[in-house]
């Protein structure tokens, strides 16, 4: 069975310091793996995705997130935060072509201190 | 193009009443969905839809209801709410590339923020 386990709830950087989201899987097949960003009273926007092509993915706003499958993570790193990154962070994977194999991770809550 | 709208925005409900939320989308795809989030929860699949006239369990059913007359409607029905319906409801869509399956990538609403007394 597939599961997401995003490791912290909440995460607190200072501005133009180096972030790093973490997301463990459990999978029972070959995923594919999502970051999904949401901001406040907004809907979710796809941040990146890997869906077992290049380990280490390039997404939007300048994130990347890589594919570790021996520690079975998908962590989301950004070399620099901004203020405009201060958001609610989840963590998705999904096994095969499956319309309702679609797990969410809980969720972190990125804060970004000026 | 709107995207994926959804009305209304908000909504406050006595125990026991009715109401459907509408989605709507203008990018012509076939996947549909509503999801329920709560705190600490992440999103949870309520119901999809495959295509137009046809819908189908997710992970949380009960207490709902759907229907996709059109291909760009999608809409969620409580017929009896209750206080544990108090949610975010959020609608998505996605699209297929072989025509046999949906991408992995949905788009979002803004969603509709749901309270039942």
């Amino acid at each position: 069975a597939q599961s997401v386990t995003q490791l912290d709830s909440h995460v607190s950087v200072s501005e133009g310091t180096p972030v790093l989201l973490r997301c463990n899987y459990s999978s029972s097949y070959s995923p594919s793996l999502f970051w999904y960003v949401q901001h406040p009273n907004k809907g979710l926007q796809l941040l990146l995705k890997y869906t077992s092509a290049a380990t280490l993915v390039k997404g939007i706003n300048g994130f990347e997130a890589e594919f570790k499958k021996s520690e079975t993570s998908f962590h989301l790193t950004k070399p620099s935060a901004h203020m405009s990154d201060a958001a609610e962070y989840f963590c998705v994977v999904s096994e095969e072509t499956s319309y309702d194999k679609v797990i969410f991770g809980p969720g972190t809550s990125l804060s970004v201190i000026p | 193009n709107a995207g994926v709208t959804q009305t209304p925005k908000f909504r406050v409900l006595k125990t026991g009443q009715s109401m459907t939320l509408l989605c709507a989308q203008d990018m012509n795809h076939e996947y549909m969905y509503w999801y329920r989030q709560d705190p600490g929860m992440g999103l949870r699949l309520i119901h999809y839809s495959v295509g137009e006239g046809t819908t189908a369990k997710g992970e949380v059913p009960d207490g709902y209801n759907v229907s996709r007359l059109k291909k760009q409607n999608f809409l969620l029905g409580l017929e009896s709410a209750a206080p544990s319906q108090t949610s975010v409801y959020f609608c998505a869509s996605s699209y297929s590339t072989d025509g046999i399956a949906p991408t992995y990538e949905q788009y979002f609403g803004p969603g509709t923020r749901l309270t039942v007394t």
